[in-house]
C-alpha cells in the first residue's frame, strides 16, 4: 500500500521559518492534507488539498506539493506552533486515509 | 456548528469486543453527505484510519483489522458506531470519531477522542 514519509522532528528558532516535508510516491499527483495536533488534543485540520486553508488558519501555514514530496511551511513560527503534524492521502476507491507517521515541531 | 463526541468503556478485556458510540451535533447523519470516520492513535504513535462509512451507507475498512471491525449508522438517534471484535493490548489507544466532506478526503470535524485500553 501506500507509503507517507516524515521526518521524526525538526526544531526550529521562534521568528523562523519550519519547512515539515512529507515524502511519497509521485505523491505530486494525489492531494495531502495536513493536521496539527497537539499534546491531549484531537488533530486539526490546517491545509487541505495542498495548498487551501480552512477558516480561522493563519496565512503563515502553507501548503505545496509536487513530484515526490509535499510541504507545510511555517512562516514566523511561534511558541503556539509547537506540534506534531501529520501529512495524509486519500485512496478514492477504497476510501483508505493513508497517514505519515508524523513530525513533532520543536520551537527552540 | 458541528460537533462530535465519542462514548464507550474506558477498558476492555482481551478477547472482548469494543464497542464505541459517536454523537453528533450540529449536523443531520440523516440528510448530510458527510463521510463519517473512525480513526485511532497507540499511544505515543501515529494516526490510524479504521473505517467510514458514507451517507449513503456504504462501508471501507482498513484491511489492517482484518474484518474484526465494524462501522455503523444510527440515524435516530444522529449517532454512527464502531465494532471492534477480538480485542488485544495491540488495540489500546485513543480513538477518536470524526467526519469528512463527500468524495473528498480530508478529515473537518473530529471528537475529543477516548481512550480505551484492553488489558485484564
Amino acid at each position: 500500500s501506500y507509503v507517507l514519509t516524515q521526518p521524526p522532528s525538526v526544531s526550529v528558532a521562534p521568528g523562523q521559518t519550519a519547512t515539515l516535508t512529507c515524502g511519497g510516491d509521485n505523491i505530486g499527483s494525489r492531494s495531502v492534507h495536513w493536521y496539527q495536533q497537539k499534546p491531549g488534543q484531537a488533530p486539526v485540520l490546517v491545509v487541505y488539498a495542498d495548498t487551501d486553508r480552512p477558516s480561522g488558519i493563519p496565512e503563515r501555514i502553507s501548503g505545496s506539493n509536487s513530484g515526490n514530496t509535499a510541504i507545510l511551511t511555517i512562516n514566523r513560527v511561534e511558541a503556539g506552533d509547537e506540534a506534531d503534524y501529520f501529512c495524509q492521502v486519500w485512496e478514492t476507491t477504497s476510501d483508505h486515509r493513508i497517514f505519515g507517521g508524523g513530525t513533532k515541531l520543536t520551537v527552540l | 456548528q458541528l460537533q462530535l463526541h465519542e462514548s464507550g468503556p474506558g477498558l476492555v478485556k482481551p478477547s472482548e469486543t469494543l464497542s464505541l458510540t459517536c454523537t453528533v451535533s450540529g449536523d443531520s447523519i440523516r440528510r448530510s453527505r458527510y463521510s463519517r470516520v473512525w480513526i485511532r492513535q497507540p499511544p505515543g504513535r501515529g494516526l490510524e484510519w479504521m473505517g467510514s462509512i458514507s451517507f449513503s451507507g456504504d462501508t471501507y475498512y482498513n484491511p489492517s483489522l482484518k474484518s474484526r471491525a465494524t462501522v455503523s449508522l444510527d440515524t435516530s438517534n444522529n449517532q454512527f458506531s464502531l465494532r471492534l471484535t477480538s480485542v488485544t493490548a495491540a488495540d489500546t489507544a485513543v480513538y477518536f470519531c470524526a467526519t469528512g466532506p463527500p468524495l473528498r478526503g480530508e478529515i473537518q470535524h473530529w471528537g475529543q477522542g477516548t481512550q480505551v485500553t484492553v488489558s485484564s
